[in-house]
């Protein structure tokens, strides 16, 4: 089955701390990773994707295949960075279907 | 360019009543997703249109829920009869024509429906 967890709801750090939001993956294929990113009163966007090897806003996040994850990490903080992390995985039909893992709320606290 | 727009942002509905969503997508857009958040949970697929086609309804409950996107007009997303486990918040995403990037979505602000 394809699935995507992300184990913590809440993650709070202080500004300047290193941010690490965990993704684990169930699936059979090569999957397609995302993160979105909803900040407050805003829209659902797209922050980055494994193939892209960006780093946007100071995340980066790299697929590892063999311990089925994709974390998001960003090494120093910022108030601005306090959010809704989703983390998203291609489904296997190519039609654009992305399975959703639960969340993680970000709280960079001053 | 305003983005994809979604009406109305909250509806309340009486258990039994039916629940109309609509979504416009961005200008140019042919692709339209819905997805849907229950309380506490992540999004979940719902349905992928083109214009006047269903090309994934694997998310869709299989009673009472119907969606479309006509060649004019708004995608529709219906929930007839519905009841209090139908309260989530909605989403649609449209994204550009071809397939080459069907993951380039871009989301609308969602509707809030709230089942009484």
């Amino acid at each position: 089955a394809q699935r995507v967890t992300q184990p913590e709801k809440l993650l709070s750090v202080f500004k300047g701390a290193p941010v690490e939001l965990k993704c684990n993956y169930s699936y059979s294929g090569s999957p397609e990773l995302f993160w979105y990113v909803q900040y407050s009163r805003q829209r659902l966007q797209l922050l980055l994707r494994h193939i892209s090897r960006e780093s946007i806003k100071g995340f980066t996040a790299d697929l590892n295949k063999g311990e089925t994850s994709f974390h998001l990490k960003k090494p120093f903080a910022q108030e601005e960075d306090s959010a809704m992390y989703y983390c998203a995985l291609s489904g296997s039909s190519n039609t654009g279907k992305l399975i959703f893992g639960q969340g993680t709320t970000l709280q960079v606290k001053p | 360019n305003a983005g994809v727009m979604q009406n109305p942002r909250h509806l309340v509905r009486r258990r039994g009543q039916e629940a109309r969503l609509r979504c416009s997508p961005m200008k140019g857009h042919s692709h339209v997703y819905w997805y849907r958040q229950l309380p506490e949970e992540g999004l979940k697929f719902m349905v992928y249109l083109q214009k006047e086609n269903i090309i994934d309804e694997s998310g869709m409950p299989k009673e009472r829920f119907s969606a479309e996107f006509p060649k004019e007009g708004p995608s529709i997303l219906r929930i007839q009869q519905v009841v209090r486990g139908d309260s989530a918040a909605y989403f649609c995403a449209s994204s550009p024509p071809g397939l080459a990037d069907p993951y380039e979505q871009y989301f609308g602000p969602g509707t809030r429906l709230t089942v009484t």
